[in-house]
Protein backbone atom coordinates (compact mmCIF):
# COMPACT_ATOMS: atom_id res chain seq x y z
CA UNK A 1 0.00 0.00 0.00
CA UNK A 2 1.69 3.11 -0.87
CA UNK A 3 -0.43 5.61 0.69
CA UNK A 4 -1.44 8.98 -0.70
CA UNK A 5 1.34 10.70 -2.46
CA UNK A 6 1.32 14.41 -2.67
CA UNK A 7 4.05 16.40 -4.78
CA UNK A 8 6.35 18.11 -4.90
CA UNK A 9 7.44 18.08 -0.77
CA UNK A 10 8.51 21.82 -0.72
CA UNK A 11 7.58 24.79 -2.93
CA UNK A 12 8.89 27.97 -3.30
CA UNK A 13 7.77 30.22 -5.16
CA UNK A 14 7.47 34.41 -5.50
CA UNK A 15 4.11 36.12 -5.36
CA UNK A 16 2.07 36.52 -8.11
CA UNK A 17 2.91 32.75 -9.71
CA UNK A 18 0.85 30.09 -10.06
CA UNK A 19 1.41 27.02 -8.54
CA UNK A 20 0.25 23.36 -8.65
CA UNK A 21 0.35 20.87 -6.02
CA UNK A 22 -0.64 17.55 -6.92
CA UNK A 23 -2.04 14.36 -4.90
CA UNK A 24 -2.39 10.47 -5.80
CA UNK A 25 -5.25 8.85 -3.56
CA UNK A 26 -4.93 5.42 -2.18
CA UNK A 27 -6.51 3.34 -5.25
CA UNK A 28 -9.61 2.41 -4.38
CA UNK A 29 -11.02 4.67 -2.43
CA UNK A 30 -13.59 7.31 -3.48
CA UNK A 31 -13.62 10.19 -1.57
CA UNK A 32 -10.47 13.12 -1.84
CA UNK A 33 -9.90 15.90 0.37
CA UNK A 34 -7.44 18.87 0.49
CA UNK A 35 -6.71 20.25 3.66
CA UNK A 36 -4.48 23.41 4.78
CA UNK A 37 -2.66 23.44 8.00
CA UNK A 38 -1.20 26.71 9.74
CA UNK A 39 0.36 27.93 13.20
CA UNK A 40 -3.18 30.47 13.35
CA UNK A 41 -5.81 28.34 11.62
CA UNK A 42 -4.55 25.14 12.20
CA UNK A 43 -6.13 22.03 9.50
CA UNK A 44 -8.69 23.56 7.00
CA UNK A 45 -10.46 21.72 4.52
CA UNK A 46 -10.82 23.40 1.64
CA UNK A 47 -12.37 21.43 -1.17
CA UNK A 48 -13.50 17.85 -0.88
CA UNK A 49 -14.72 15.01 -3.69
CA UNK A 50 -16.65 11.92 -3.95
CA UNK A 51 -16.34 9.64 -7.05
CA UNK A 52 -14.52 12.67 -8.60
CA UNK A 53 -17.37 15.20 -8.18
CA UNK A 54 -16.34 18.36 -6.07
CA UNK A 55 -18.66 18.29 -2.75
CA UNK A 56 -18.25 20.75 -1.09
CA UNK A 57 -15.75 23.88 -1.67
CA UNK A 58 -17.01 26.25 0.48
CA UNK A 59 -13.65 26.10 2.27
CA UNK A 60 -11.42 27.91 -0.94
CA UNK A 61 -10.16 31.10 0.78
CA UNK A 62 -10.71 32.60 -2.73
CA UNK A 63 -10.98 32.56 -5.84
CA UNK A 64 -7.57 32.10 -6.84
CA UNK A 65 -8.27 28.68 -5.91
CA UNK A 66 -9.19 25.83 -7.86
CA UNK A 67 -9.01 22.30 -7.69
CA UNK A 68 -9.72 19.22 -10.08
CA UNK A 69 -9.82 15.63 -9.89
CA UNK A 70 -10.05 14.39 -13.50
CA UNK A 71 -10.44 10.70 -12.48
CA UNK A 72 -10.12 8.63 -9.59
CA UNK A 73 -6.39 8.49 -9.36
CA UNK A 74 -5.48 12.56 -9.08
CA UNK A 75 -6.26 15.56 -8.16
CA UNK A 76 -4.56 18.72 -8.44
CA UNK A 77 -5.10 22.01 -6.17
CA UNK A 78 -3.82 25.09 -7.85
CA UNK A 79 -3.34 28.76 -6.49
CA UNK A 80 -3.21 31.52 -9.67
CA UNK A 81 -1.81 33.99 -8.43
CA UNK A 82 -0.41 33.20 -5.40
CA UNK A 83 0.26 35.55 -2.78
CA UNK A 84 2.42 35.22 0.83
CA UNK A 85 -0.54 34.83 2.91
CA UNK A 86 -0.82 31.28 0.75
CA UNK A 87 2.44 29.64 2.45
CA UNK A 88 1.42 27.11 4.49
CA UNK A 89 1.28 23.20 4.46
CA UNK A 90 -1.44 21.44 2.36
CA UNK A 91 -2.12 17.76 2.70
CA UNK A 92 -4.76 15.44 0.87
CA UNK A 93 -6.23 12.77 2.21
CA UNK A 94 -8.61 9.97 1.05
CA UNK A 95 -10.85 7.32 2.22
CA UNK A 96 -13.18 5.00 1.54
CA UNK A 97 -16.98 5.44 1.95
CA UNK A 98 -17.21 6.41 5.92
CA UNK A 99 -13.76 4.96 6.63
CA UNK A 100 -11.13 7.64 8.04
CA UNK A 101 -9.14 9.34 6.36
CA UNK A 102 -5.51 8.61 5.08
CA UNK A 103 -3.33 11.48 4.82
CA UNK A 104 -0.31 12.02 2.56
CA UNK A 105 2.96 13.59 3.74
CA UNK A 106 1.81 17.58 2.67
CA UNK A 107 3.37 19.68 0.66
CA UNK A 108 4.64 23.00 2.54
CA UNK A 109 4.14 25.92 0.04
CA UNK A 110 6.47 29.07 0.88
CA UNK A 111 5.38 32.30 -1.12
CA UNK A 112 7.91 34.86 -1.14
CA UNK B 1 -22.26 21.66 12.19
CA UNK B 2 -19.75 20.24 14.14
CA UNK B 3 -17.14 21.28 16.28
CA UNK B 4 -13.91 20.51 18.26
CA UNK B 5 -11.96 21.78 21.24
CA UNK B 6 -8.87 20.70 22.66
CA UNK B 7 -7.80 22.08 26.25
CA UNK B 8 -4.21 22.64 26.13
CA UNK B 9 -2.09 24.02 23.08
CA UNK B 10 0.64 22.59 24.73
CA UNK B 11 1.05 19.39 27.66
CA UNK B 12 3.95 18.45 29.20
CA UNK B 13 4.52 15.17 31.38
CA UNK B 14 7.66 13.17 32.55
CA UNK B 15 8.43 10.04 31.04
CA UNK B 16 6.89 6.71 32.64
CA UNK B 17 3.57 9.33 33.58
CA UNK B 18 -0.16 8.95 32.85
CA UNK B 19 -0.96 11.27 29.61
CA UNK B 20 -4.18 12.67 29.05
CA UNK B 21 -5.39 15.15 26.22
CA UNK B 22 -8.72 16.25 26.50
CA UNK B 23 -11.34 16.58 23.83
CA UNK B 24 -14.62 18.20 23.66
CA UNK B 25 -17.21 17.82 20.76
CA UNK B 26 -20.18 19.65 19.64
CA UNK B 27 -22.52 17.71 17.10
CA UNK B 28 -26.08 18.40 16.26
CA UNK B 29 -26.22 14.59 15.37
CA UNK B 30 -24.42 11.26 16.57
CA UNK B 31 -20.73 11.58 15.83
CA UNK B 32 -17.79 9.93 14.60
CA UNK B 33 -14.79 11.14 17.13
CA UNK B 34 -11.32 10.41 15.80
CA UNK B 35 -7.52 10.94 17.16
CA UNK B 36 -5.10 11.66 14.56
CA UNK B 37 -0.98 11.95 15.70
CA UNK B 38 1.51 14.04 13.71
CA UNK B 39 5.12 13.97 13.29
CA UNK B 40 7.10 16.43 12.52
CA UNK B 41 7.36 17.14 8.68
CA UNK B 42 4.70 14.07 7.72
CA UNK B 43 1.27 13.93 7.33
CA UNK B 44 -1.51 12.36 9.96
CA UNK B 45 -1.39 9.39 10.98
CA UNK B 46 -4.95 7.99 12.76
CA UNK B 47 -4.19 6.51 16.27
CA UNK B 48 -8.08 5.91 16.89
CA UNK B 49 -11.39 6.36 16.31
CA UNK B 50 -15.58 6.07 17.52
CA UNK B 51 -18.02 5.15 15.53
CA UNK B 52 -20.86 4.30 18.04
CA UNK B 53 -19.88 1.03 18.87
CA UNK B 54 -18.05 0.32 22.34
CA UNK B 55 -17.46 3.87 24.02
CA UNK B 56 -13.85 2.73 25.37
CA UNK B 57 -12.09 2.85 22.20
CA UNK B 58 -8.20 0.77 21.81
CA UNK B 59 -5.92 2.44 19.19
CA UNK B 60 -2.08 2.02 17.98
CA UNK B 61 1.25 2.93 20.24
CA UNK B 62 -0.81 1.94 23.61
CA UNK B 63 -3.87 4.99 23.45
CA UNK B 64 -7.16 4.75 24.13
CA UNK B 65 -9.92 6.91 24.86
CA UNK B 66 -13.59 6.77 26.00
CA UNK B 67 -16.75 8.50 24.58
CA UNK B 68 -19.07 10.42 27.18
CA UNK B 69 -22.08 11.31 25.71
CA UNK B 70 -23.38 13.06 28.71
CA UNK B 71 -19.69 15.15 28.97
CA UNK B 72 -19.60 15.59 24.99
CA UNK B 73 -16.06 14.21 26.06
CA UNK B 74 -13.80 11.89 24.03
CA UNK B 75 -10.20 12.16 25.62
CA UNK B 76 -7.20 10.63 24.68
CA UNK B 77 -5.30 8.50 27.70
CA UNK B 78 -1.95 6.54 27.55
CA UNK B 79 -0.98 5.07 30.94
CA UNK B 80 2.87 5.28 30.82
CA UNK B 81 4.34 8.01 28.47
CA UNK B 82 7.46 6.75 25.74
CA UNK B 83 9.76 9.52 24.76
CA UNK B 84 8.38 8.30 21.23
CA UNK B 85 4.87 9.92 21.87
CA UNK B 86 5.94 13.21 21.52
CA UNK B 87 4.26 14.59 18.82
CA UNK B 88 1.58 16.73 18.23
CA UNK B 89 -1.83 15.13 18.51
CA UNK B 90 -5.44 16.32 16.75
CA UNK B 91 -9.21 15.00 17.51
CA UNK B 92 -11.42 15.48 14.82
CA UNK B 93 -15.29 15.05 14.51
CA UNK B 94 -17.37 14.04 11.58
CA UNK B 95 -20.93 14.53 11.63
CA UNK B 96 -22.17 10.15 11.63
CA UNK B 97 -21.35 7.87 8.77
CA UNK B 98 -21.40 10.08 6.01
CA UNK B 99 -18.84 10.85 3.40
CA UNK B 100 -18.06 14.60 4.83
CA UNK B 101 -14.29 16.03 5.65
CA UNK B 102 -13.12 15.74 8.94
CA UNK B 103 -13.61 19.00 11.44
CA UNK B 104 -9.83 19.35 13.66
CA UNK B 105 -8.99 20.28 16.53
CA UNK B 106 -6.49 23.13 16.74
CA UNK B 107 -4.31 20.52 18.43
CA UNK B 108 -2.44 19.41 21.31
CA UNK B 109 1.66 19.31 21.39
CA UNK B 110 2.69 16.54 23.35
CA UNK B 111 5.85 16.98 25.28
CA UNK B 112 7.90 14.35 27.31
CA UNK B 113 10.16 14.67 29.80
CA UNK B 114 12.93 12.69 30.45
Amino acid sequence: DAGVIQSPRHEVTEMGQEVTLRCKPISGHNSLFWYRQTMMRGLELLIYFNNNVPIDDSGMPEDRFSAKMPNASFSTLKIQPSEPRDSAVYFCASSLQNSPLHFGNGTRLTVT
Amino acid sequence: AQSVTQLGSHVSVSEGALVLLRCNYSSSVPPYLFWYVQYPNQGLQLLLKYTSAATLVKGINGFEAEFKKSETSFHLTKPSAHMSDAAEYFCAVRAGGGADGLTFGKGTHLIIQP
